[in-house]
């Protein structure tokens, strides 16, 4: 039972080059959420869905864009990098009102 | 807006000594709030959730509370020890379906 898997884990990026992170869920949560976590600001929300076909934005979501086409992923994609997206990445999911489970988290930089 | 904070931001203890960090936020309107831990480099992992209905949630040397109409959570920890060193982060799962963090509390055990 893998629970909330985060690929990858480490990526290096040039500024204004793109990518993926991919979050994937085994235990058929309607709901998933993208987090990022710097340095004394705690993990402040991007973006979240509340089911398949679903995306709705968080606390911080310009940079960013996000897809849900299926019910156990959950995309977060950089259309242009920036140094500020320096950052660690976590990615969660839960079902209903009950507790919300992470990954262990993507360390990305661009330089 | 929904705001989470959490107080103290950093505190040291001896060890054996009981604590209590504080969890505070706007917003009564929620579903739950839990707790994690989080050691230096690593991902979340959770603690307790204590259901909007509850007043409070244990867990072996651990105690959470609730006052939802306050708006306000405090985390117990009995008997501290060396190995209770680590930040703890207080969510708030919100009617809206998002997830707020606190900043976090960061804890140091003295031996």
């Amino acid at each position: 039972n893998a629970g909330v898997t985060q690929t990858p884990k480490f990526r290096v990026l040039k500024t204004g080059q793109s990518m993926t992170l991919l979050c994937a869920q085994d235990m058929n949560h309607e709901y998933m959420y993208w987090y990022r976590q710097d340095p004394g600001m705690g993990l402040r929300l991007i973006h979240y869905s509340v089911g398949e076909g679903t995306t709705a934005k968080g606390e911080v979501p310009d940079g960013y864009n996000v897809s849900r086409l299926k019910k156990q992923n959950f995309l977060l994609g950089l259309e242009s990098a920036a140094p500020s997206q320096t950052s660690v990445y976590f990615c969660a999911s839960k079902r209903g009102n009950t507790e919300a489970f992470f990954g262990q988290g993507t360390r990305l930089t661009v330089v | 807006k929904q705001e989470v904070t959490q107080i103290p931001a950093a505190l040291s203890v001896p060890e054996g000594e009981n604590l209590v960090l504080n969890c505070s936020f706007t917003d009564s309107a929620i579903y739950n709030l839990q707790w994690f831990r989080q050691d230096p480099g690593k991902g979340l992992t959770s603690l307790l959730l204590i259901q909007s209905s509850q007043r409070e949630q244990t867990s072996g040397r651990l105690n959470a509370s609730l006052d939802k109409s306050s708006g306000r959570s405090t985390l117990y920890i009995a008997a501290s020890q060396p190995g209770d060193s680590a930040t703890y982060l207080c969510a708030v799962l919100y009617r809206d379906d998002k997830i707020i963090f606190g900043k976090g509390t960061r804890l140091h055990i003295l031996p």
